[in-house]
């Protein structure tokens, strides 16, 4: 049971590439989402979906991509990297959505620097 | 813009000393969450209290959520080594967790 599954963990992007973070979970939950951690930021979300088929914008969604592909698999895709976006991700998952206020299960993150 | 803020930034006491760190909020919500993040690694759910909830204990955790205020307080009584690293809060009044910029606590052994 490994729980929540992001890759790569490191990656290196020139301003202009563009790349996929790919998270996979195994708890059959319903909610994913994609958040940035910059320092002293805190977590800011980026896109969440709270059931398969469907995706939402968070507070920080410019520049950004995303795909749920199916229960377990949620995607984010950076289309044409920005210094900016040099930050860590992560993904996280929940049962149900955070209004019935179940635990949310992150990964251990994705290290992306743009250069 | 993030519906949580920890008070202080930074912390650091004594093995066996107590460690108490303050949250601060916006608006209503159905629940505050408390996570820690070890550095490098990604947050792990410490504990919850919901709206309608005073105080809640977890083994050395003790949260507190006064909701007139809109504040929440997570204490960490007979501080470890391994107690170290960042602290979040988080709130929730639906689908989304805001997320504050968490408190960074150091405890020397």
């Amino acid at each position: 049971n490994a729980g929540v599954t992001q890759t790569p963990k490191f990656q290196v992007l020139k301003t202009g590439q563009s790349m996929t973070l790919q998270c996979a979970q195994d708890m059959n939950h319903n909610s994913m989402y994609w958040y940035r951690q910059d320092p002293g930021m805190g977590l800011r979300l980026i896109y969440y979906s709270a059931s398969e088929g469907t995706t939402d914008k968070g507070e920080v969604p410019n520049g950004y991509n995303v795909s749920r592909l199916n229960k377990r698999e949620f995607s984010l895709r950076l289309e044409s990297a920005a210094p900016s976006q040099t930050s860590v991700y992560f993904c996280a998952t929940t049962g149900a959505n955070a209004l019935t206020g179940n635990t949310i299960y992150f990964g251990e993150g994705s290290w992306l620097t743009v250069v | 813009s993030q519906q949580g803020e920890e008070d202080p930034q930074a912390l650091s006491i004594q093995e066996g000393e107590n460690a108490t760190m303050n949250c601060s909020y916006k608006t209503s919500i159905n629940n505050l969450q408390w996570y820690r993040q070890n550095s490098g690694r990604g947050l792990v759910h410490l504990i919850l209290i919901r709206s309608n909830e005073r105080e809640k204990h977890s083994g050395r955790l003790r949260v507190t959520l006064d909701t007139s205020k809109k504040s929440s307080s997570l204490l960490i009584t007979a501080s470890r080594a391994a107690d170290t690293a960042s602290y979040f809060c988080a709130c929730s009044n639906d689908y989304k967790l805001s997320f504050g910029a968490g408190t960074t606590v150091t405890v020397r052994a």
